[in-house]
């Protein structure tokens, strides 16, 4: 079983609808991220939290809302989802600042 | 603000031919520099870690090495399963080492 796993793999919806990507970890790593990733933009950070109660904001955060569930559980939602926010999703943890961050093999989102 | 440069952009080998990815950067004092592969349809998945100049790692077919200003990744005799994205990151000290900042990678494609 994979150590990071999102769900789900793929998702195509319309122009304002909510949406909500999961991720769920065993690694055990208290820091979980989100990421998106655009051809021609490379990976870009959108939410993190190091614990249960530390939500930060990344890079691009406006249109995105996270929840942390659990140690194990880091949520991101869309609200009211727009055509630009197609993109692929990737859900990352580690375990300390200067530890390698850990990815799940992403959701492929498309906004019609 | 930090930057990475990868390049190039693309490169093309013939299985066996050896060469060097570039990773150029400028970031606010180190923490640590990171390679990822990324094949299609995958998360990125964790190579190796550098976190001064003049060290350097090795894995199979793979090495990294570090200056002050860049970072190669060397394929020494390479094989069609080598064939990915390779993406470079850096992870700055201070306020702000949460943040991994990544380079929008290079697709190397090996043929047999």
């Amino acid at each position: 079983d994979a150590d990071v796993t999102q769900t789900p793999r793929n998702r195509i919806t319309k122009t304002g609808k909510r949406i909500m990507l999961e991720c769920s970890q065993t690694k055990g790593h208290d820091r979980m991220y989100w990421y998106r990733q655009d051809p021609g933009l490379g990976l870009r950070l959108i939410y993190y939290s190091f614990d249960v109660k530390d939500i930060n904001k990344g890079e691009i955060s406006d249109g995105y809302s996270v929840s942390r569930q659990a140690q194990a559980k880091f949520s991101l939602s869309l609200e009211s989802a727009i055509p630009n926010q197609t993109a692929l999703y990737f859900c990352a943890t580690s375990n300390r600042i200067d530890q390698p961050q850990h990815f799940g093999d992403g959701t492929r989102l498309s906004i019609l | 603000e930090d930057q990475v440069t990868q390049s190039p952009e693309a490169l093309r080998l013939q299985e066996g031919e050896s060469s060097s990815l570039n990773c150029s950067y400028t970031v606010s004092g180190l923490r640590g520099l990171f390679w990822y592969r990324q094949d299609p349809g995958k998360g990125p998945e964790f190579l190796f870690t550098l976190y001064s100049a003049g060290e350097e790692k090795e894995k199979e077919r793979l090495k990294a090495t570090l200056t002050k200003k860049e970072s190669f990744l060397h394929i020494t005799a390479p094989k069609p399963e080598d064939s990915a994205t390779y993406l470079c990151a850096v992870q700055a000290g201070g306020g702000s080492n949460y943040k991994l900042t990544f380079g929008k990678g290079t697709l190397l494609t090996v043929n047999p």
